[in-house]
């Protein structure tokens, strides 16, 4: 079990570039959520993957966020445009149906 | 936003001593989940509750899942240093298929020796 892997764990940016954040969910789960979590809070969700299908998004996530799975297994946040409030450390988790969530370590944004 | 409140918010504690924490919500869950999570790490999952009155241990952790369905209890006997971290309570929001987790404030824990 090589557990939940995010890429990168840290990334530096200037307000109004884009970004990209990747995650490799436990091979056989089939589910994949992304949180943000800001510091001294808990995760907040953001997005949730069933496969390849986006079954619900929060309002948290504005039109500048985009996340896809295209084949079902790893998945990929996009932020673009950044702001100073985009940043925060962006967790992704996996589980298989019915069964509890497991994170990665995260990827730390933060924003010049 | 947030629907679980945990205290307390933070403890300092010494090495060796037993450790209660608590979440309590507004509203009825049908799981809870504990994670801790270190400085610059992802959550990680200590425990999950299933059935109101469940009583589960891992290790020196044991949690219960409240009669209420409402709250959940941690405790940590006999506490060691690797212990510190920020634990957090989770429940499923159920909305259709998803099981999005809602968070907990967290309890900040401290160990000296």
């Amino acid at each position: 079990d090589t557990g939940v892997s995010q890429d990168p764990r840290h990334k530096i940016t200037k307000r109004g570039q884009n970004v990209t954040f990747r995650c490799d969910p436990i091979s056989e789960h089939n589910r994949l959520y992304w949180y943000r979590q800001t510091l001294g809070q808990g995760p907040e969700f953001l997005t949730y993957f069933q496969n390849e299908a986006q079954l619900e998004k929060s309002r948290l996530l504005s039109n500048r966020f985009s996340a896809e799975r295209p084949k079902g297994s790893f998945s990929t946040l996009e932020i673009q445009r950044t702001e100073q409030g985009d940043s925060a450390m962006y967790l992704c988790a996996s589980s298989f149906y019915g069964q509890p969530q497991h994170f990665g370590d995260g990827t730390r944004l933060s924003i010049l | 936003g947030q629907q679980l409140n945990q205290s307390p918010q933070s403890m300092f504690i010494q090495e060796g001593e037993d450790v209660s924490m608590n979440c309590t919500s507004s509203s009825i869950f049908n799981t809870w989940l504990w994670y801790k999570q270190d400085p610059g790490e992802g959550p990680v999952l200590l425990i999950a509750l299933y059935k109101a009155g469940e009583l589960t241990s891992n290790g020196r952790l044991t949690a219960q899942f409240g009669i209420t369905r409402k709250d959940s209890f941690l405790n940590i006997s006999a506490s060691i240093p690797s212990d510190v971290g920020i634990y957090f309570c989770a429940g499923p929001i159920n909305t259709g298929t998803a099981s999005k987790l809602t968070f907990g404030t967290g309890t900040r824990l401290q160990v000296t020796l």
